[in-house]
């Protein structure tokens, strides 16, 4: 069985230029989660899918940041557009009954942004 | 709103020599709790979770913690660490349907 997949594992733009990142969960998986890690800092919650729909965006720092998942499937999350303290490490994570059920998310390898 | 504190960013231990990692909680309810591991190059990794009964809690690698609720505290240890152990750790705390971290401690291992 695959893991999550994230793409691009790093990416280098510059200030004002789109990004544009993509999470493909584990199969079977309706829950779907965004984290992104500044430098040294903790892992911050973006925010949640469950299958297509949003069930928490509290975490989304503004308005530059826009996740989708379209058919429930994949999912990107599209920085618009980018300014320096964007950068960071961006975690995909996936669930198949989330949190209180489990208790486990699978985590992809990330995807590492560096705004210039 | 629940929150997590790991208050050492960076431990360096001997191969051999045990190891704890602190981890300190604030949330209203029963916590549930959880410890990851991110080797370098690779996603997280669920090392063990807390949820309820037993607050001594055993986990792969090795690695087990003890939920102390008169403390708020998850704190991860292993009675030998080996050089494979060097990584990054994280603890969590479980709500609703989500997950919240920790700023990560970076273990080295002396050899």
């Amino acid at each position: 069985e695959a893991g999550v997949t994230q793409f691009p594992s790093h990416s280098v733009i510059e200030k004002g230029q789109t990004v544009t990142l993509r999470c493909d969960p584990i199969s079977g998986h309706d829950n779907l989660y965004w984290y992104r890690r500044v430098m040294g800092k903790e892992i911050k919650f973006l925010l949640h899918f469950v299958k297509e729909s949003k069930q928490d965006e509290s975490g989304m720092p503004n308005n530059r940041f826009l996740a989708e998942r379209t058919g429930g499937t994949y999912s990107t999350l599209k920085v618009q557009p980018a300014e320096l303290e964007d950068s960071g490490v961006y975690f995909c994570a996936s669930s198949r009954f989330g949190v209180r059920n489990t208790g486990e998310l699978f985590f992809g390898e990330g995807s590492r942004l560096t705004v210039l | 709103a629940q929150s997590v504190t790991q208050p050492d960013i960076h431990i360096t231990v001997s191969e051999g020599a045990s190891l704890e990692l602190r981890c300190n909680y604030s949330y209203g309810a029963t916590p549930y709790l959880f410890w990851y591991v991110q080797s370098p190059g690779q996603g997280l990794q669920l090392l063990l979770k807390y949820f309820s009964g037993d607050t001594l809690v055993q986990g792969i690698k090795g690695f087990e913690a003890e939920f102390k609720r008169s403390q708020s505290s998850f704190n991860l240890r292993k009675p030998s660490v080996h050089w494979s152990d060097a990584a990054e750790y994280f603890c969590a705390v479980g709500d609703n349907n989500d997950m919240r971290f920790g700023a990560g401690t970076r273990l080295t291992v002396k050899p």
